[in-house]
């Protein structure tokens, strides 16, 4: 149990195009996704917190009208790279926690995204 | 944002011999939890220690917490050549996001 899923698992875009990234608790409901972002030979710097049914708190330095997050369900979250641009070429990486282990968190198996 | 640091920054050994990471970090916690990720792929989850225990085991792993200093360290015994991997701690400062430590890179040779 506990699986968190995300599509796609790769994506190419273009240069000014906008991606969208989902994030899925498959069995289990999640009261908050997070998202990550991950360069390469780097750790995991936390981008935003985001609540079923609220406005996704954005971590400082992140662009929150860059990195549009909705989190319509207890189940789905999404990100949405708005007009991409290389720099924004990076792993993606969700996690949700549990509605009934609030300290249980589990990560999706990531996203690599890159800009061209 | 980032909690913790790691040391070292990467390690080699051989096989057979053990690993030692060990991660430091800043404020209060909840619990500190470690993960392995191979090169481009997801995070593994190996061990979580809540702030209130000092040690904890798990089959090859032994990990240590030291709430008084905020260090934690990971032993891998007798290490293998599919243990090569990235290392990072994370702290959960209870509900919210697990903050990650920049990671020990480990390559174990055959």
């Amino acid at each position: 149990g506990a699986v968190v899923s995300q599509h796609p698992s790769w994506v190419i875009c273009k240069s000014g195009t906008s991606v969208k990234i989902e994030c899925r608790s498959l069995d289990f409901q999640a009261t908050t996704m997070f998202w990550y972002r991950q360069f390469p030979k780097q750790s995991l710097m936390l981008m935003a917190t985001s609540n079923e049914g609220s406005k996704a708190t954005y971590e400082q330095g992140v662009e929150k009208d860059k990195f549009l997050i909705n989190h319509a369900s207890l189940t789905l979250s999404t990100l949405t790279v708005t007009s991409a641009h290389p720099e924004d070429s990076s792993f993606y990486i969700c996690s949700a926690r549990r509605l009934e282990a609030f300290y249980e968190q589990y990560f999706g198996p990531g996203t690599r995204l890159t800009v061209t | 944002s980032q909690q913790g640091e790691e040391d070292p920054q990467a390690l080699s050994i051989q096989e057979g011999e053990n690993a030692t990471m060990n991660c430091s970090y800043k404020t209060s916690i909840n619990n500190l939890q470690w993960y392995r990720q191979n090169s481009g792929r997801g995070l593994v989850h190996l061990i979580l220690i809540r702030s209130n225990e000092r040690e904890k085991h798990s089959g090859r792993l032994r990990v240590t917490l030291d709430t008084s200093k905020k260090s934690s360290s990971l032993l891998i015994t007798a290490s293998r050549a599919a243990d090569t991997a990235s290392y990072f701690c994370a702290t959960d400062q209870a509900g919210t996001a697990l903050i990650f430590g920049k990671g020990t890179t480990l390559s174990v040779s055959s």
